[in-house]
């Protein structure tokens, strides 16, 4: 299957500093990414869809100035977190559609996820 | 706001038993998926039905769904130690922009 490659795995990072967090699709182009949010033992939660060359559509409740998010090209998209806090210590996973018309059309491929520390 | 919820929230089985896990939604789907964890590990796809199919196999899985009921459940037949994960339903409503449920925490015993 394509292969969704998220770096870092894990970060560590001191309160008030940014983290930016890169998905990348390694072998298919990706029109629509999605960024997810996991606490532990609980499920994800969507927190916005990036598409390639437009503004991110962020999901009720999520802060667009803290996650930052940007999908310049069509395998690469980021999430910054800015300006961390303890409180956004979490697992962010990552996930990415294949493009229309391509052998991957629709089908959707999640990364291995980075876990975010914030001390 | 999660669109499914899972049950049950955790199951403990016996190697070589079987293991269902329940799924429901609220509203109208295009398609449903099922989603493995493994513990601080990405997702795995497993399978996907479409809203104008009622039952799918693949391997030792077999989903089922009742859109008449907003439901859907997976068995994993025979079921092995490897198989410990979270198991999530994810649904669909046209955009693919999926929704996920609460999952099950499944750990089979050797």
């Amino acid at each position: 299957g394509a292969v969704v490659s998220q770096h870092p795995s894990w970060v560590i990072c001191k309160s008030g500093t940014s983290v930016k967090i890169e998905c990348r699709s390694l072998d298919f182009q990706a029109t629509t990414m999605f960024w997810y949010r996991q606490f532990p033992k609980q499920s994800l939660m969507l927190m916005a869809t990036s598409n390639e060359g437009s503004k991110a559509t962020y999901e009720q409740g999520v802060e667009k100035d803290k996650f930052l998010i940007n999908h310049a090209s069509l395998t690469l998209s980021t999430l910054t977190v800015t300006s961390a806090h303890p409180e956004d210590s979490s697992f962010y996973i990552c996930s990415a559609r294949g493009a229309a018309g391509g052998p991957n059309t629709g089908e959707l491929f999640f990364g291995e996820g980075s876990r975010l520390t914030v001390l | 706001s999660q669109q499914g919820e899972e049950d049950p929230q955790a199951l403990s089985i016996q190697e070589g038993e079987n293991a269902t896990m329940n799924c429901s939604y609220k509203t109208s789907i295009n398609n449903l998926q099922w989603y493995r964890q493994n513990s601080g590990r990405g997702l795995v796809h497993l399978i996907l039905i479409r809203s104008n199919e009622r039952e799918k196999h693949s391997g030792r899985l077999r989903v089922t769904l009742d859109t008449s009921k907003k439901s859907s459940s997976l068995l994993i037949t025979a079921s092995r130690a490897a198989d410990t994960a979270s198991y999530f339903c994810a649904t669909a409503t046209g955009t693919y922009k999926y929704i996920f449920g609460t999952g099950t925490r499944l750990k089979v015993l050797a």
